[in-house]
């Protein structure tokens, strides 16, 4: 059965640390692996991630994927108030032209001032 | 560009009876897919369309159905509604297939 485990399922920081949340999977026929971000409405796109090994990067946030050991980290650095939210990780199975997502049941960051 | 949008965004209903939500695409997005969220099960897959066909599904009941119509626009329908079909239900659209804008959900109470 596919599934996808994320981890910690929840993070207390303070503004200023670096956090990295852990994305594993097993998935048959992975096509892409997605990073979420959910606050207090739908979940907002981050990265998507086909290739083992090139990190993607939009400001503080980063991630990178691993096809051989089969799992993403999510990394942000400098963390502030504002990062607070549920990550979210999901991977993309295809089954001939399908598109389906699995998700994780998420990480919980909470930023304290 | 508009984002994705629902209706209702709130909706509380009794055992037994049906409900349909209403999902529009980002303009010139044909992929709909719609979600379950609760606080036990995260984020868990429903169905997708693509051009008014059910192209995927995922492991919900019978109860759970859906179409999309030649505007891209779908529609989500529950039946004979239990207490633990409350829930936030999302749809999201796609140009290709991934890389999937949410909209804002609509919270579904069953009493």
């Amino acid at each position: 059965e596919d599934k996808v485990v994320q981890s910690p399922l929840s993070l207390v920081v303070h503004e200023g640390d670096t956090v990295t949340l852990n994305c594993s999977y097993e998935v048959t026929n992975f096509r892409s692996l997605l990073w979420y971000k959910q606050e207090k409405k739908a979940p907002t796109f981050l990265f998507m991630l086909t290739s083992s090994g090139i990190e993607k990067k939009s400001g503080r946030l980063s991630s990178i994927l691993d096809k051989k050991e089969l799992f993403s980290i999510l990394n942000i650095t400098a963390t502030q108030t504002g990062d607070s939210a549920v990550y979210l990780c999901a991977v993309e199975r295809m089954t001939g032209a399908t598109n389906k997502l699995i998700f994780g049941t998420g990480t919980l960051l909470a930023v304290q001032p | 560009k508009a984002g994705v949008t629902q209706t209702p965004r709130y909706l509380i209903k009794t055992r037994g009876q049906q409900v349909t939500l209403s999902c529009s695409p980002i303009s010139g997005h044909r992929s709909v897919s719609w979600y379950q969220q609760t606080p036990g099960q995260g984020l868990q897959f429903l169905f997708e369309y693509f051009s008014e066909t059910q192209r995927n599904k995922g492991n919900f009941p019978g109860r759970f159905s859906g179409r999309q119509f030649s505007n891209s626009r779908s529609e989500m329908n529950v039946s004979t509604l239990e207490l633990g079909d409350s829930a936030l239900y999302l749809c999201a659209s796609s140009l290709l297939g991934y890389e999937q804008y949410f909209g804002p959900g609509t919270r579904l109470t069953v009493t």
